[in-house]
């Protein structure tokens, strides 16, 4: 499968504990976006990285929350001291450079946090 | 503020009838407007995209910028075509998608 590719799939952890998901794009695209969804509700943009450089967070983002890519391949995000708020699904998406506008999505991550 | 509003949550049709998914948005510029689809135990595809004026699997939709819409059509429903779908808008020129919340739409055989 050369899609993109996300690990864990399902993650449950408890509040206050430090939890890290992976993102591996289709290796030709250049752009990866991270997104998080509520039950019921659409995706939401977190923040999206051309290469290695992250281009824009939204507000969404907190300082608990934060995302690398580092060699411009595959991301992590990362959100520490976890709540109970913060349980959804996070999805990673990738497009390629000459078509920005489709987005690949992944399969997701769900967080659970108790 | 850039949002996206699909009123129907649910949208229930038998085969063969006409199917109108709604969309509005909130848009200060120019956007582009997406309908992207998710099928049972599939991952988020796009469907189609305003600019390409194209019909993808019968499904049409066009902009509609006087009343800021962009409502999916398709004349006859199938059974496969239940699914969830997400009316998601970019400025243009930027990267991020802002999605709608989705309409679940089931057609019964």
């Amino acid at each position: 499968d050369t899609g993109v590719s996300q690990n864990p799939r399902h993650k449950i952890t408890k509040r206050g504990q430090n939890v890290t998901f992976r993102c591996d794009p289709i290796s030709e695209h250049n752009r990866l976006y991270w997104y998080r969804q509520t039950l019921g509700q659409g995706p939401e943009f977190l923040t999206y990285f051309q290469n290695e450089a992250q281009l824009e967070k939204s507000r969404l983002l907190s300082d608990r929350f934060s995302a690398e890519r580092p060699k411009g391949s595959f991301s992590t995000l990362e959100i520490q001291r976890t709540e109970q708020g913060d349980s959804a699904m996070y999805l990673c998406a990738s497009s390629p450079r000459d078509r920005h506008y489709e987005q690949y999505f992944g399969p997701g991550t769900r967080l659970t946090v108790t | 503020a850039q949002r996206v509003t699909q009123p129907e949550k649910l949208l229930s049709v038998f085969k063969g009838a006409p199917v109108e998914l709604k969309c509005n948005y909130s848009y200060s510029g120019s956007p582009e407007l997406f309908w992207y689809v998710q099928y049972s135990r599939q991952r988020l595809q796009l469907l189609l995209r305003h600019i390409s004026r194209e019909s993808i699997k019968g499904f049409t939709a066009d902009l509609n910028k006087g009343e800021t819409s962009f409502h999916l059509k398709k004349p006859f429903a199938q059974e496969e075509d239940s699914a969830m779908y997400y009316c998601a808008l970019s400025g243009l020129g930027a990267q991020k998608l802002v999605f709608g919340q989705g309409t679940r739409l089931t057609i019964n055989p």
